[in-house]
């Protein structure tokens, strides 16, 4: 079942603005990760943060979460139209063991215009 | 890094008859490997999670007499659409997984059931 919701749904900007994606869960978790879809393709990790982490930087992204809040924020700054895609949070809120089942959220719809 | 590869990428059948998608890990072990569908501008739904050796579990509300999964080794699973209906025309994705945190995505397979 889906239990992450992804705000907003639909995200459309202008080359070299920045692009904030929003992610919210609903039960306790491990880890919270972010992926992207590029059309009708397959799924790419981008970035991953533990439930003892606060905010975590990758190359343009940067990734908050709050678990007060239950809820993660991806930031990509000076966006490219490459970045145009689709963007999902997962969330592992399982135990210790092989089966790492991940619950996924809507995704958010990114659209950045050249 | 970690690559997954699906055969094929694409396949039209005809209702009633059987579909056989592959999901390769191509440069490691996958302990577990994770099959999901995805439908138009939606997020991922897990059908069924499968470790090598042993049977597959399967996600409430899917079929597993009509989607068969084996995982034979621990670099191929293979997901069976059984009696294809126009219904399960659908994107299928599969991940596979050392399992430690990340799951890594194969490029999907678009199946049309005409």
């Amino acid at each position: 079942s889906q239990q992450g919701e992804e705000d907003p749904q639909a995200l459309s900007i202008q080359e070299g603005e920045n692009a904030t994606m929003n992610c919210s869960y609903k039960t306790s978790i491990n880890n919270l990760q972010w992926y992207r879809q590029n059309s009708g393709r397959g799924l790419v990790h981008l970035i991953l943060i533990r439930s003892n982490e606060r905010e975590k930087h990758s190359g343009r992204l940067r990734v908050t979460l709050d678990t007060s809040k239950k809820s993660s924020s991806l930031l990509i700054t000076a966006s490219r139209a490459a970045d145009t895609a689709s963007y999902f949070c997962a969330t592992d809120g399982s135990e210790r063991g092989n089966n790492r089942k991940l619950i996924w959220g809507l995704g958010t719809s990114l659209g950045v215009n050249p | 890094g970690a690559v997954v590869s699906q055969h094929p990428s694409r396949v039209i059948c005809k209702s009633g008859t059987s579909v056989k998608i592959e999901c390769r890990s191509l440069d490691f072990q996958a302990t577990t490997m994770f099959w999901y569908r995805q439908f138009p501008k939606q997020s991922l739904m897990l059908m069924a999670t499968s470790n090598e050796g042993s049977k597959a579990t399967y996600e409430q509300g899917v079929e597993k007499d009509k989607f068969l999964i084996n995982h034979a080794s621990l670099t191929l699973s293979t997901l069976t659409v059984t009696s294809a209906h126009p219904e399960d025309s659908s994107f299928y994705i599969c991940s596979a997984s050392l399992g430690h945190l990340e799951q890594y995505f194969g490029p999907g397979t678009r199946l049309t059931v005409t």
